[in-house]
């Protein structure tokens, strides 16, 4: 069964760029399906991020599109996302997640992201 | 861009009885791609219903969605210990845009 884990530093400095892979074992992302990021800043509800079709293409949340960027590394079978120019409001837990009919059934535990100097 | 409205923001409910929540779409739903998740802290979000009404896999069948177009309805028939939690809605369209609603909180 597929799985996913996140990766990345739990802290990163106002203005940088915030860094973080995801690792899936189980299912081959070059076989299909979307592949997706998804946040959940403290107190707040799920924001979608973006997410690419691993047989091309990508979208990404019109709010935050001018500083998103996700890549995939079909030979780590990893997904990739970018965040450029981070303030305190990126303070999340990022989860990553495959989707299935448009809904996301699979997704990883998370990870928490601090953005602070 | 679908905006989603969820009703109400928080539910107050005891074991064993129905919960019934709402989720409005600005914009018509095509095809019916409209998901339905469980979160509990400290987890993942678990998703529940996929295409309106199907049910993810192991999912009990006390949790039944329905509804089409933009008034769609996540019910939970005999709410067990273990369903209060914050559900929220999801919607999808075939420009790959993904969007959330705020969620409802069903509490004791």
């Amino acid at each position: 069964q597929v799985q996913l884990q996140e990766s990345g530093p739990g802290l990163v400095k106002p203005s940088e760029t915030l860094s973080l892979n995801c690792n899936v074992s189980g299912f081959s992302i070059s076989s299909g399906y979307f592949w997706g990021w998804i946040r959940q800043p403290p107190g707040k509800g799920l924001e979608w991020i973006g997410s690419l079709y691993s047989r091309g293409g990508t979208s990404y949340n019109p709010s935050l599109e001018s500083r998103v960027s996700i890549s995939v590394d079909m030979s780590k079978n990893q997904f990739s996302l970018k965040l450029t120019s981070v303030t305190a409001a990126d303070t999340a837990v990022y989860f990553c997640a495959r989707d299935l009919e448009g809904g996301w059934p699979h997704w990883g535990q998370g990870i928490v992201v601090t953005v602070s100097s | 861009e679908t905006v989603l409205t969820q009703s109400p923001g928080t539910l107050s409910l005891s074991p064993g009885e129905r919960a019934t929540l709402s989720c409005r779409a600005s914009q018509f739903v095509l095809s019916n791609y409209l998901a339905w998740y469980q979160h509990k802290p400290g987890q993942a979000p678990r998703l529940l219903i996929y295409r309106a009404s199907l049910r993810a896999t192991g999912v009990p069948d006390r949790f039944t969605g329905s509804g089409s177009g933009t008034d769609f309805t996540l019910t939970i028939s005999r709410l067990e210990p273990e369903d209060f939690a914050v559900y929220y809605c999801q919607h999808y369209v075939s420009s790959r845009q993904w969007t959330f609603g705020q969620g409802t909180k069903v509490e004791i």
